[in-house]
C-alpha cells in the first residue's frame, strides 16, 4: 500500500499570501496525483488531477507540480474562500486508493 | 446538471447490516466508474470500495473486504454498497463518488454523504 504523508499538518496564513502544501509518496505514484479541498460539512471538492491538471471550474490560483515521490499544491494568492482541509491522492498502485492525512490550511 | 444523493444511512447495532443508495442524475451512469468514500468523525478520507462501469469488477478496501459488497443498477443509474458484519470502526460518513473520465481512480463529483453510526 501507498502511504501519503502530507505537510505540514496546519498552515496559518493571511489572504494574499501563497500557499505550498506538500505530499510525499511512500513510493514513486508516477504523477498519478490528485488534490481535494474540503470544507466543515460538505463533501470534497477535486482541484487537481494527474499531478498538474485542473478540474473542471477550478480558478488558476490553484496549481499542482511534482514527480516521483514528492508533489506539491500551491495556491498563488489565498482569497478566504480557500481556508480549508486539503488531501492528497494516489491512484498509481492500487488497490488500495489511498489519500494523505490532510493539511488544515487557517487563517492567520 | 449533476447530481449524486446517498441514502440509508442511520444507528446500527455491531454485528448488523445496512444498505447505501446513491441515486445518480445528469451524466450517463453507465459509462462511469464509481466509488464508495467514507470519513470517520473528525478523521481523513478512506476509499472504500470501487465498480466498474459495467459491473463486471468491483474492489475494495482490505477493511471492508468480505464485509461490504458494493454492486450498480445501470438501468435505475443506483450505486449500492451492502454493508454486514458492521463494526464501530465503520462509523463514517460515507460517499459515493463518481470516476474522472478516462482515469476512473480519481473522484470529480460527490454527493453530500451519508451517516453511519454502528453503536450499541
Amino acid at each position: 500500500e501507498i502511504v501519503l504523508t502530507q505537510s505540514p499538518a496546519t498552515l496559518s496564513l493571511s489572504p494574499g499570501e501563497r500557499a505550498t502544501l506538500s505530499c510525499r509518496a511512500s513510493q514513486s505514484v508516477r504523477k498519478s496525483l490528485a488534490w481535494y479541498q474540503q470544507k466543515p460539512g460538505q463533501a470534497p471538492r477535486l482541484l487537481i488531477y494527474d499531478t498538474s491538471n485542473r478540474a473542471t471550474g477550478i480558478p488558476a490560483r490553484f496549481s499542482g507540480s511534482g514527480s516521483g515521490t514528492d508533489y506539491t499544491l500551491t495556491i498563488s494568492s489565498l482569497e478566504p474562500e480557500d481556508f480549508a482541509v486539503y488531501y492528497c491522492q494516489q491512484r498509481s498502485n492500487w488497490p488500495p486508493i489511498t489519500f494523505g492525512q490532510g493539511t488544515r490550511l487557517e487563517i492567520k | 446538471q449533476l447530481q449524486l444523493v446517498e441514502s440509508g444511512g442511520g444507528v446500527v447495532q455491531p454485528g448488523r447490516s445496512l444498505r447505501l443508495s446513491c441515486a445518480a442524475s445528469g451524466f450517463t451512469f453507465s459509462s462511469y466508474v464509481m466509488h464508495w468514500v467514507r470519513q470517520a468523525p473528525g478523521k481523513g478520507l478512506e476509499w472504500v470500495a470501487l465498480i466498474s462501469h459495467d459491473g463486471s469488477n468491483k474492489y475494495y478496501a482490505d477493511s471492508v473486504k468480505g464485509r461490504f459488497t458494493i454492486s450498480r443498477d445501470n438501468s435505475t443509474n443506483t450505486l449500492y454498497l451492502q454493508m454486514n458484519s458492521l463494526r464501530a470502526e465503520d462509523t463514517a460518513v460515507y460517499y459515493c463518488a463518481k470516476g474522472l473520465a478516462y482515469i476512473g481512480n480519481s473522484f470529480d463529483s460527490w454527493g453530500q454523504g451519508t451517516l453511519v453510526t454502528v453503536s450499541s
